[in-house]
């Protein structure tokens, strides 16, 4: 069974900190995705990735597939980062179904 | 802005009706997944539909049904509502099935059963 956990559940920092939030999971991925969703409910698909690193502005996301983890992380946090943070994965022997995080709440203080 | 709607954005309803819901997905993505969201939990599969087929179920009994339609949008019809099926519904539009491709979310539609 496809599990996906996040730690911590809830963050707060203060602007300008460099934050990180992790993800893990429990069997083989075709892809694991980082997910942002604001109050109101909309989420907005940060990235997607099977292997490595991505960087989109001040938004890193990296995976170690041995290990089974992922990080995001946030360099400079700004109050406008506050949101939830969702990691969820594609599972290699199933459908393409996403299985969900309970996701991460980060609130950045100014 | 993810090119992908819903409808309506809020629904309040009562014990045993029905409701739909709708989305329009982004043009050219073939793949609509239906996600539940309660509150203060991660969202949960209900199913999808690829080229206006079911392609995977998630743990939600018959009374959740799909339909996907050739002009990219989709409905998710729920029969004889219960208290516990107030939650977030999201759909999700992708590209082809057995690609590794982003899904783009819609702004949800907030479901309350009373």
């Amino acid at each position: 069974k496809n599990e996906v956990e996040q730690s911590p559940q809830n963050l707060t920092a203060q602007e300008g900190e460099f934050i990180t939030i992790n993800c893990s999971y429990s069997v083989g991925i075709s892809a694991l995705h980082w997910l942002q969703q604001h109050p109101g409910g909309g989420i907005v698909s940060l990235f997607m990735l099977s292997s490595g690193k991505k960087k989109h502005g001040r938004l890193i996301a990296t995976i170690n597939i041995q290990e089974k983890h992922s990080s995001l992380h946030i360099t400079a946090s700004h109050p406008r980062d506050s949101a939830v943070y969702i990691c969820a994965s594609t599972w290699k022997g199933g459908s393409e179904k996403l299985v969900f995080g309970k996701g991460m709440k980060l609130t950045v203080n100014p | 802005e993810t090119g992908v709607t819903q409808s309506p954005t809020h629904l309040i309803k009562t014990r045993g009706q029905q409701v739909t819901l709708r989305c329009s997905s982004q043009s050219g993505h073939n793949t609509v997944s239906w996600y539940q969201q309660a509150l203060g939990q991660g969202p949960q599969f209900i199913f999808q539909y690829y080229r206006e087929e079911e392609n995977g179920r998630g743990n939600f009994p018959p009374r959740f049904s799909g339909l996907q339609f050739p002009n990219y949008s989709s409905e998710l019809n729920v029969n004889a509502l219960e208290l516990d099926d107030s939650a977030l519904y999201l759909c999700a539009s992708s590209g082809e099935v057995g690609v590794n491709t982003e899904a783009f979310f819609g702004q949800g539609t907030r479901l309350t059963v009373v």
